[in-house]
């Protein structure tokens, strides 16, 4: 079991580019979410998924966009980058979306906005 | 909305030592309580959780945290701290039957041999 897997794990974008960070997990869960960790201020929802063919907004979700594609998969996408979202993304996936389900995490993809 | 604190930025420790990290939240009604860690390099991943029963929780390296419901507590303790603790730690609270799992902003211990 892989668990929840991410790429790129790194990336550098300029102002106002696109790009997509890919999650995909191999563990039969049905909700997963994406979190960006900033210094000093913890990791912080974005999106999430409760569960295939639905998308929720977090805490922070201006300027992103996510697509579940199927049960394993779910992208998050930077239509226009800026400098203000050079963060550290967390891909997370549970069971389901009841509260005391654990959420397991992958890697993280570190990315940089010029 | 719902806050999370950690208080503890930094925390240096020689083995052996003890160790208890604060986690206290804002929200008043029914939570779930969570401890997550990451160790340099690695996933973060869950040291324990409370989600009803018995306040004091064990979890996996030794760890435990108890439940204060009435001081909105969730601290973080283990008797004896090893190197190999070296860790970011991160305490996390969800209300009951909603989707927001809220972190703090994380405590890392540096555990001196």
């Amino acid at each position: 079991n892989a668990g929840v897997t991410q790429t790129p794990k790194f990336q550098v974008l300029k102002t106002g580019q696109s790009m997509t960070l890919q999650c995909a997990q191999d563990m039969n869960h049905n909700s997963m979410y994406w979190y960006r960790q900033d210094p000093g201020m913890g990791l912080r929802l974005i999106y999430y998924s409760a569960s295939e063919g639905t998308t929720d907004k977090g805490e922070v979700p201006n300027g992103y966009n996510v697509s579940r594609l199927n049960k394993r998969e779910f992208s998050l996408r930077l239509e226009s980058a800026a400098p203000s979202q050079t963060s550290v993304y967390f891909c997370a996936s549970s069971e389901s979306g009841l509260t005391y389900n654990e959420q397991f995490f992958g890697p993280g993809t570190r990315l940089t906005v010029l | 909305a719902q806050s999370v604190s950690q208080h503890n930025h930094h925390v240096i420790l020689s083995e052996a030592a003890s160790l208890e990290l604060g986690c206290n939240y804002s929200y008043g009604g029914t939570v779930n309580l969570f401890w997550y860690v990451q160790y340099p390099g690695q996933h973060l991943q869950l040291l324990l959780k409370y989600f009803s029963g018995d306040p004091l929780v064990k979890g996996i390296k030794g760890f435990e945290a108890e439940f204060i419901k009435s001081k909105f507590s969730f601290n973080l303790r283990k008797p004896s701290v090893q190197w190999s603790d070296t860790a970011e730690y991160f305490c996390a609270v969800i209300q009951t039957g909603a989707n927001n799992l809220f972190f703090g902003t994380g405590t890392r211990l540096t555990v001196i041999p």
